[in-house]
């Protein structure tokens, strides 16, 4: 049993539009969740962080988390071509990431 | 948020042969971790690289095969030993801060002979 699920891609969406991605964990103590972005060829970069339930917003991100659903997700507003990647969802309830497989977004111009 | 370098960028080995890489970070951090993401694939951790003893590793991984160093809070080496093809991958270090996220190296693209 995987423990971070995230829906399956690719995604495409036009620019400019919203790109939805959602994550689901089994783990119900898990305490802190992340979003990396990875581009192709490179290493994981850090998007958004969020521990508690409810909306985070960082510039064209937000984050949104249900701890009873144990559900995550990530919302990227006025989608552009450079966030075009692979979206990792990742939770940890002590020091350790788990990873999902990732969900690869592609954003049409 | 540190930075994190990470070498060999990439490196072709042959089989059998060991591939050390090395993991600095420019601040002191609480902890370093080393990861693997084969093809295709999400990251897998391998082992959480604990200071002046023996690294914790995960489920699947052993110490003879991916010995793992870490002499102070700043650098961390991995080793593959005995590698073979089943080895090709990128392998990534992470460090984190005290109530920090982590944040990941440049990643060592090792490919098989």
């Amino acid at each position: 049993q995987k423990e971070v699920e995230q829906n399956s891609g690719p995604l495409s969406v036009p620019e400019g539009a919203i790109a939805s991605l959602n994550c689901t964990y089994s783990d119900r103590v898990s305490q802190s969740f992340f979003w990396y972005r990875q581009y192709s060829g490179k290493s994981p970069e850090l998007i958004m962080s969020i521990y508690s339930n409810g909306d985070k917003e960082d510039g064209r991100f937000t984050a949104q988390l249900n701890k009873a659903s144990q559900y995550v997700s990530l919302l990227i507003r006025d989608s552009q071509p450079s966030d075009s990647a692979t979206y990792l969802c990742a939770v940890s309830n002590d020091y350790k990431l788990s990873f999902g497989a990732g969900t690869t977004v592609t954003v049409r111009a | 948020s540190a930075v994190i370098s990470q070498k060999p960028s990439r490196d072709i080995c042959q089989r059998g042969t060991s591939l050390t890489i090395q993991c600095q970070v420019d601040s002191q951090v609480t902890m370093m971790f080393w990861y693997r993401q084969q093809p295709g694939q999400s990251l897998t951790l391998i082992a959480t690289a604990n200071q002046g003893s023996e690294a914790t590793y995960e489920s699947g991984f052993v110490i003879d095969k991916f010995p793992i160093s870490r002499p102070n809070l700043t650098f961390s080496t991995l080793t593959v030993s005995n590698l073979s093809p089943e080895d090709s991958s990128i392998y990534l270090c992470s460090a984190q801060g005290p109530n920090q996220p982590q944040h990941f190296g440049d990643g060592t693209r090792l490919s098989i002979l």
